[in-house]
């Protein structure tokens, strides 16, 4: 089974449309980290949260919002989707005390925004 | 600011062969750094990594060293095999100043031909 998992796998929405991306792991990480990768760009990074209470803005955070449910569950919401976010979205963990400063990522979810 | 930056797009080895990827950067706190590889439809996994306090590591097939005063990193696969057509990313990480956050390359395409 595997360890990061992203819901849904794929999304086709139009834009002005509230989508929410969710993430859930099951390696008793603490940090959760979002980015979104685009051609030629490599991966950007628009949240990170080091525990539930805790919730940080990353490189290209406009026009996204973040939710920390639990450890194990962070989701990313666009609140009125526009065509520009049309990107691959992957889910990371990490726990520096016990990997370094290794990331371990989910399947990544393709988003298309019409 | 493109703070690390991988200047090969792509690249093409033949199998048994040498493959050599390249980073630079610029941001004089980085003080640790990693490779990842990615493949299609997959998130990207942890490869390999290094400290700023050495300048090699070697895993296998897979070596990378670092040239601090240069700014560089490269990767080297010896002797590259087919599987190893995916796309790589460097990424760099400042623990003192922004703990766990790391900040990834463009990637390169690497195709390894039969």
């Amino acid at each position: 089974d595997a360890d990061v998992t992203q819901t849904p796998r794929n999304r086709i929405t139009k834009t002005g449309k509230r989508i929410m991306l969710e993430c859930s792991q099951t390696k008793g990480h603490d940090r959760m980290y979002w980015y979104r990768q685009d051609p030629g760009l490599g991966l950007q990074l628009i949240y990170y949260s080091f525990d539930v209470k805790d919730i940080n803005k990353g490189e290209i955070s406009d026009g996204y919002s973040v939710s920390r449910q639990a450890q194990a569950k962070f989701s990313l919401s666009l609140e009125s989707a526009i065509p520009n976010q049309t990107a691959l979205y992957f889910c990371a963990t990490s726990e520096p005390g016990r990997t370094g400063n290794e990331q371990f990522f989910g399947p990544g979810t393709r988003l298309t925004v019409l | 600011d493109q703070q690390v930056k991988q200047n090969s797009p792509s690249l093409s080895v033949q199998e048994g062969r040498i493959s050599i990827l390249n980073c630079d950067y610029t941001n004089s706190m980085f003080d640790y750094f990693l490779w990842y590889k990615k493949y299609p439809a997959e998130g990207p996994t942890f490869l390999i990594s290094i400290s700023s306090i050495k300048d090699k590591n070697e895993d296998g097939r897979f070596t990378v060293f670092l040239n601090k005063s240069a700014k560089h990193l490269s990767l080297h696969i010896v002797p590259s095999q087919p599987g190893d057509s995916a796309v790589y990313f460097c990424a760099a990480s400042a623990r003192e100043t922004s703990g766990s956050r790391l900040t990834f390359g463009e990637g390169t395409q690497l195709t390894v031909n039969p």
